[in-house]
């Protein structure tokens, strides 16, 4: 049993590139989200997902795009890199109690 | 939207002291968890409480949602405790995280 794994752990890009950040669980969790650590300002929501095929924004959703084609899955997508997108960002499943993954480092030049 | 304020942002403490982590919550929520961020960057769940109080081992927790605020209490503090607590609420299907209290134990 794996819980919430993320991938990759570390990325680095530059400017204008795309990237897609992933996460999977396998609990049969409903509810996943997706959310940026950046210092001195918690973790802040990105988007979430009640369900397949059902996605919303969070506090900070501009700049990125989620879908949620099964339940297992919820890739976040970075279409065109700015470095404001540097941070920590952390997938999580369900919400009772939430199970987080070990979080994916992206540097953005 | 709700926000969600935890004091103090710091502390540091000797090895053995007791300590009180505040979370305060603007409007009606329906849970709130508590978070240990370990210096590792991992996110553990600490508690599930929604309202009144829980207990495991040194560390206890309790919510006044008629009043809203949550209170997480470690006792004879110890350097694994370091790093940063979070409380996050639940409200309309959005998790709000505060901005955590970073805890430093001096051995």
């Amino acid at each position: 049993n794996a819980g919430v794994t993320q991938t990759p752990k570390f990325q680095v890009l530059k400017t204008g590139q795309s990237m897609t950040l992933q996460c999977a669980q396998d609990m049969n969790h409903e509810y996943m989200s997706w959310y940026r650590q950046d210092p001195g300002m918690g973790l802040r929501l990105i988007h979430y997902s009640v369900g397949a095929g059902i996605t919303d924004q969070g506090e900070v959703p501009n700049g990125y795009n989620v879908s949620r084609s099964t339940t297992e899955d919820f890739p976040l997508r970075l279409l065109s890199a700015a470095p404001s997108q540097t941070s920590v960002y952390f997938c999580a499943s369900t919400y009772q109690p939430q199970h987080f993954g070990d979080g994916t480092r992206l540097s953005i030049l | 939207g709700i926000q969600v304020e935890q004091s103090p942002p710091d502390l540091i403490l000797q090895e053995g002291a007791n300590s009180t982590l505040r979370c305060n919550f603007s409007d009606s929520v329906n849970n709130l968890q508590w978070f240990h961020q370990n210096p590792w960057g991992q996110l553990i769940n600490l508690f599930y409480i929604p309202s009144g109080t829980k207990q495991n081992g040194r560390l206890s927790a309790t919510t006044v949602a008629t009043e809203r605020y949550s209170l997480l209490y470690i006792s004879s503090s110890q350097t694994t405790d370091s790093g940063v607590y979070f409380c996050a609420v639940d409200r309309d299907d959005k998790i709000i995280f505060g901005k955590g209290t970073r805890l430093h134990i001096l051995p």
